[in-house]
């Protein structure tokens, strides 16, 4: 398996501009998260789904961002307008929750620049 | 917010000597996972120990829990230079797959 697969690998945009990220998990894990990288908050969770299912957003900082799944190999974490506060490292992960193995294994992440 | 703090937040050691970090929690867990970020990479599974387990092993690797004071660490022996990452603990509760990560620390393996 290719493991976990985010795109872009780098994206840089302008203020107002909506930005896309992409995720494709690891086939037949069920769940799904979202997480954001800063040197100042360290690595936030904003979202995550299990059987395609948002379950817990409260990460989510604000109305400008909003995740779909809409099927179980493919995710997107939409940021619209941005703003150069949003410039962080975006990394999606997948799991195959199964009793008590909660392992989650990770992309390479998306590094957004906002300018 | 943060679930775990990890102590120290850098550490610089010699190639060969054992490096410890540890890492505190605040709310009860299912269990509690370490994983290490090499620079600009994504994060990676090193062990995961489930709250009834106290010590576990794997290879380099040791791994204490201690519920009662909501801490963990993460014994690392024989360091070598490709040890040096960031290494980051993740807890979770019962019922609630939700992964939460301290702060991470910085470990500096100097050859």
């Amino acid at each position: 398996d290719a493991g976990v697969i985010q795109s872009p690998r780098h994206e840089v945009t302008e203020m107002g501009q909506e930005v896309t990220l992409r995720c494709k998990p690891i086939s037949g894990h069920n769940s799904l998260f979202w997480y954001r990288q800063t040197m100042m908050r360290g690595l936030e969770l904003l979202i995550y789904f299990n059987n395609n299912v948002p379950i817990d957003d409260s990460g989510m900082p604000e109305d400008r961002f909003s995740a779909k799944m809409p099927n179980a190999s493919f995710s997107t974490l939409k940021i619209q307008p941005s703003e150069p506060r949003d410039s962080a490292v975006y990394f999606c992960a997948s799991s195959l929750i199964q009793g008590v193995n909660t392992e989650a294994f990770f992309g390479q992440g998306t590094r957004l620049t906002v300018v | 917010s943060q679930q775990g703090e990890e102590d120290p937040q850098a550490l610089s050691i010699q190639e060969g000597e054992n490096a410890t970090m540890n890492c505190s929690y605040k709310t009860s867990i299912n269990n509690l996972q370490w994983y290490r970020q090499n620079s600009g990479r994504g994060l990676v599974h090193l062990i995961l120990i489930r709250s009834n387990e106290r010590e576990k092993h794997s290879g380099r690797l040791r791994v204490t829990l201690d519920t009662s004071k909501k801490s963990s660490s993460l014994l690392i022996t024989a360091s070598r230079a490709a040890d040096t990452a960031s290494y980051f603990c993740a807890t979770d509760a019962r019922g609630n797959e939700k992964l939460t990560f301290g702060t991470g620390t910085r470990l500096t393996i100097i050859p």
